[in-house]
């Protein structure tokens, strides 16, 4: 099994609606993260999270909340979905303990689709 | 201008060659540097990173340039299983990552 998960892999949904991604990871990592990809761009960061009272906004955090559950879940939603929020979301995780990230550990990805 | 930019290939190379690429960045100041692997619609999965000095894992080098702000990634030797996205990934000065779009390899049986 994926230490990093991501639920759902593949979603379709229309213009308007709210969608919540899911991320659940089994490395004891502190530290989890949102980004998303687009062709012909480097992944961005959405929002991060040093521990579950800490909340950060990344670059394009616009149209997007997340919620830190507990250490092992972190969940992204889109409160009114928009066509260009169409794009692969990734959840990544890392432990490092001082403020410097190294190794990104990365979900398999969710694929979203907003008609 | 892009923080981190990458030539986006396709580089397409035989088996048992040699390709390489750059990655140039734009912050004299960036602390850290990387090479992440992505297999496509996979996830990224941390190659190697890249020190000061020049590294090397197995068939992979990796170089920093600092004075022309670029990095490289040489493969020799290519195999069918290097055919992959290669992303630049440079650690600012406010410990964030910042990522290129990728370099695409395809190895040629």
């Amino acid at each position: 099994d994926a230490d990093v998960t991501q639920t759902p892999r593949n979603r379709i949904t229309k213009t308007g609606k709210r969608i919540m991604l899911e991320c659940s990871q089994t490395k004891g990592h502190d530290r989890m993260y949102w980004y998303r990809q687009d062709p012909g761009l480097g992944l961005r960061l959405i929002y991060y999270s040093f521990d579950v009272k800490d909340i950060n906004k990344g670059e394009i955090s616009d149209g997007y909340s997340v919620s830190r559950q507990a250490q092992a879940k972190f969940s992204l939603s889109l409160e009114s979905a928009i066509p260009n929020q169409t794009a692969l979301y990734f959840c990544a995780t890392s432990e490092t303990p001082d403020r410097a990230p190294r190794e990104l550990f990365f979900g398999e990805g969710s694929r979203l689709t907003v008609l | 201008r892009k923080e981190v930019e990458q030539d986006p290939g396709p580089f397409n190379v035989p088996e048992g060659a040699t390709v390489a690429f750059n990655c140039t960045y734009s912050n004299s100041a960036s602390q850290s540097f990387f090479w992440y692997r992505q297999d496509c619609r996979k996830e990224p999965k941390l190659l190697m990173s890249v020190y000061s000095s020049g590294n090397e894992d197995g068939r992979f080098t990796a170089q920093l340039n600092r004075a022309s702000q670029y990095i490289s990634l040489l493969i020799r030797d290519s195999k069918l299983s290097d055919s992959a996205t290669y992303l630049c990934v440079v650690k600012r000065t406010d410990y964030k990552l910042s990522f290129g779009a990728g370099t695409t390899v395809t190895v040629r049986a």
